[in-house]
């Protein structure tokens, strides 16, 4: 059974740094592309960031281009989200996510999410 | 971006209603590479839709969408309680991958 865990989140304020992990379990984890979404309170779902199985190929939504960074370990099956220069817009739940296939974009395994709260 | 709009936002309707939920592109999405996903309160989303008219695993058959090129739709035939929730569309052809802000449907 697929298992993602996300860890990491909590109150941080404005301006402040977090890093996210997500333990996979339950299928190669070495070869798929793994991505974050994000859900602010009571809103819809925002893509953030994706990285490639090998570790390349990172790419980011144009709100946290130059703040975030997204790496993997493949030795521990763990996807990670380096969070910098925090905003109160960055509040939300992280979800880690699979994709159904290598580096398909239709995910078809979602983390119970990580709760990361901006605010002073 | 492809920016995704779905409508209506909230649908109200009672068990054993048909459902259609739609969702427009503002760019043709790629190899109609759209996706749609089914959140319930507290939950993480969960997908339903893959490749427009494919269904994922263990979803039930009274799911179906189609569509092609900007104009996309989800139909549930006959809605069963646990289908109240928010359903959500996404394009995964291009870069980033956008969602749609999603669709309520409500008991009535």
């Amino acid at each position: 059974e697929v298992q993602l865990v996300e860890s990491g989140g909590g109150l941080i304020q404005p301006g402040g740094s977090l890093r996210l992990s997500c333990a996979a379990s339950g299928f190669n984890f070495r070869n798929y592309w793994m991505n974050w979404v994000r859900q602010a309170p009571g809103k819809g779902l925002v893509w953030v960031s994706r990285i490639g199985d090998d570790g390349s190929g990172a790419v980011y939504a144009d709100s946290v281009k130059g703040r975030f960074t997204v790496s993997r370990d493949n030795a521990k099956n763990t996807l990670y989200l380096q969070m910098n220069h925090l905003r109160a817009d960055d509040t939300g739940v992280y979800y880690c996510t699979k994709g159904q296939y290598f580096a398909s974009g239709s995910f078809n395994s979602w983390g119970q999410g990580t709760l990361v709260t901006v605010s002073s | 971006e492809n920016v995704l709009t779905q409508s209506p936002g909230t649908l109200s309707l009672s068990p054993g209603d048909r459902a259609t939920l739609s969702c427009r592109a503002s760019q043709s999405v790629i190899n109609n590479y759209l996706a749609w996903y089914q959140q319930r309160p507290g939950q993480a989303p969960r997908l339903l839709i893959y490749s427009t008219s494919s269904r994922a695993a263990d979803i039930p058959d009274r799911f179906s969408g189609r569509g092609s090129g900007t104009d996309f739709t989800l139909t549930i035939s006959r809605l069963e309680p646990e289908d109240f929730a928010v359903y959500y569309c996404q394009q995964y052809g291009g870069s980033p991958f956008t969602f749609g802000p999603g669709t309520r449907v409500d008991i009535k």
